[in-house]
């Protein structure tokens, strides 16, 4: 199956500072969407993205799909204590309708 | 706008015993997933319904099988449990092919 990875595993931040994750892969793909899982929960969507170079945005949270179409990026601005979570990026090849998970980002934010 | 639900939430289950999944997608979607997702990693397609039939399908052996209703909700069927089938079950919906919403999942312990 296909591999997406995440960088970084993990993150531990202090509150108010800005987050950067990215998401690579070795495919080609045609959409990306960007989750985030509290424990125990299922995935919350954050962001979905269509077209090679397109940015988009949902409040403090942007997203971008790379040039390549094999990568993918998270921004979160001024981070606050409920943006701790698991973030996962997922992608679909531009055969089938398979959408597959990357390993996820956990983020920490310190008061 | 009813989003998605799962049941049951918790599950406990021996080795070779069957177990049946349910969920009821968002008003609206037409379109089920199904995921599996252990403990530290991203969610892995198992496989998804469209017009009540199997439409796509990750690297699951055949005794993971499912259903669509004619209102869109869905089944996912586990037979011959093992120890590695303990999980959290994902359901997603979707609008045909599109972004998919997730349900709270169902947590299944096989002992």
């Amino acid at each position: 199956g296909q591999q997406l990875n995440q960088s970084p595993q993990s993150m531990f931040i202090q509150e108010g500072e800005d987050v950067s994750m990215n998401c690579t892969s070795s495919s080609i793909f045609n959409t990306w969407l960007w989750y985030k899982q509290d424990p125990g929960e299922g995935p919350v969507l954050l962001i979905a993205l269509y077209k090679a170079g397109e940015l988009t945005s949902n409040g403090r949270l942007t997203a971008q799909f790379g040039i390549t179409r094999k990568d993918s990026f998270l921004n979160i601005s001024a981070s606050i204590p409920s943006d701790v979570g698991i973030y996962f990026c997922a992608g679909q090849l531009n055969t089938g309708n398979q959408f597959y998970f990357g390993t996820g980002t956990s983020l920490t934010v310190i008061p | 706008e009813t989003g998605v639900t799962q049941s049951p939430t918790h599950l406990i289950k021996t080795r070779g015993q069957q177990v049946t999944l349910r969920c009821s997608s968002q008003s609206g979607h037409n379109t089920v997933s199904w995921y599996q997702q252990a403990l530290g990693q991203g969610p892995q397609f198992i496989f998804q319904y469209y017009r009540e039939e199997e439409n796509g399908r990750g690297n699951f052996p055949p005794r993971f099988s499912g259903l669509q209703f004619p209102n869109y909700s869905s089944e996912l069927n586990v037979n011959a449990l093992e120890l590695d089938d303990s999980a959290l079950y994902l359901c997603a919906s979707s609008l045909e092919n599109n972004e998919q919403f997730f349900g709270p999942g169902t947590r299944l312990t096989v002992l």
